[in-house]
Formats: structure tokens, C-alpha cells, sequence
């Protein structure tokens, strides 16, 4: 059975940094891109980026480029998303998704001071 | 980028109605549009993809199309559990993008 959890969700203030994990079981986690979307509360779907297999190539939003890094651990079934100076407007629920059909729970972030 | 305009942003409906819902692209995608649904505090599901292909597990009464640029999705005879918010998806080419979603609730 496919399954991925996200984590590292929560509170943070404005101009911190953060760092979600998408832990990932049943497949061959190093054979397939992945992506991260996000959903601020009671909006759409926003595509993040993705991340090629083996880690070497990342594609992004052009408004996400610069403060959001996606990772990964093929070693460790782990992806990342690194995220930089946050701002209320990152007030999202964060989804990790393989091949857009299998999808995280998704984490909740929350920027406020 | 690709745009992706959605619509319509509600649509009321009653059981039983056969509805649909359109997203027209930017530019050329081919079939690389995927539809899914979201319900409340719940994940998207894969409803469609290719963009008239039925994912794994979803009734026979949802159904994709095409006609050139623009892309549907119907539901024949609508039933209470697909009330739900609906967003269509090109994955011709990064930066993937998303319409602004439909929410789809009992008139």
C-alpha cells in the first residue's frame, strides 16, 4: 500500500525558516518524482516543485523559487521542503504527492507571531 | 507559464443532475489534464487523468473530454457523496498549474 505522511508542520513566526518532511512506504521511493503542493485555508491547489528521482534536478514555481529548496533521502524514503523568511502568506496546508495520484494527509503551517 | 481558467467557481446542482465542469488551457497540453476532487479537511483525489481517463476506483459516471483547448468534466447523474470542490491540472510542463477549482453543492 502506497502511504505518505507529512510532518514538521506548526506555528512559526514571520522571517523564520522551516523544514517539512514527506515520509514515503510501498513503493520504490527512488524510482519516481515527487512534488510538493500547498493549499492556503479555503483556497485552490498551488503547485510548489518537484524533484527528479535521484535529486539532481529540482523544477519550481516561479513564485516559489529562492525562499522554497526541495530534497530528498532516497536512502532514508524522505523528501523535504526547506522553507525560508516565511510570511503569513505560506499559511498553508503543505501535501506532499507522487505521480499526482497518491497524496499525504498534508501538514499545516501556520505563519503569525 | 500555463493558465489554467476554470469554471464555472460554483455550480449548484440537485441529485440526480448531469453537470459539467471546463477548464481551458493557455496553450497547447495535448491530454496531459487531470481532474481531481477534494472534500473537506481531505487530500485531492485522482478522478481523471489523460485527460479522459478514469483513475482507479472512481464510478463510471464521472467522465472526461476534450475539445481542442478546452477540457471537461461531467458527471452524469450526480449523487450526494460528490458534492465536493473540483480542480483541473495540467502536467504538460513544470510549473505545473491548477484551475481555481469549482465547488459543486446541492441547489
Amino acid at each position: 500500500e502506497v502511504k505518505l505522511v507529512e510532518s514538521g508542520g506548526g506555528l512559526v513566526l514571520p522571517g523564520a525558516s522551516l523544514k517539512l518532511s514527506c515520509i514515503v512506504s510501498g513503493f520504490t521511493f527512488s524510482d519516481y518524482w515527487m512534488r510538493w503542493v500547498r493549499q492556503a485555508p479555503g483556497k485552490g491547489l498551488e503547485f510548489i516543485g518537484e524533484i527528479k528521482p535521484d535529486g539532481s534536478k529540482t523544477n519550481y514555481a516561479p513564485s516559489m523559487k529562492g525562499r522554497f529548496t526541495i530534497s530528498r533521502d532516497n536512502a532514508k524514503n524522505t523528501l523535504y521542503l526547506q522553507m525560508s523568511s516565511v510570511r503569513s502568506e505560506d499559511t498553508a496546508t503543505y501535501y506532499c504527492a507522487k505521480e499526482w495520484a497518491y497524496w499525504g494527509q498534508g501538514t499545516l503551517v501556520t505563519v503569525s507571531s | 507559464d500555463i493558465q489554467m481558467t476554470q469554471s464555472p467557481s460554483s455550480l449548484p446542482a440537485s441529485l440526480g443532475d448531469r453537470v459539467t465542469i471546463t477548464c481551458r488551457a493557455s496553450q497547447d497540453i495535448g491530454n496531459y489534464l487531470r481532474w481531481f476532487q477534494q472534500k473537506p479537511g481531505k487530500s485531492p483525489r485522482l478522478m481523471i487523468y489523460g485527460a479522459t481517463n478514469l483513475a482507479a476506483g472512481v464510478p463510471s459516471r464521472f467522465s472526461g473530454s476534450r475539445s481542442g483547448s478546452d477540457y471537461s468534466l461531467t458527471i452524469s447523474s450526480l449523487e450526494s457523496e460528490d458534492m465536493a470542490d473540483y480542480y483541473c491540472l495540467q502536467s504538460k510542463e513544470s510549473p505545473y498549474t491548477f484551475g481555481a477549482g469549482t465547488k459543486l453543492e446541492l441547489k
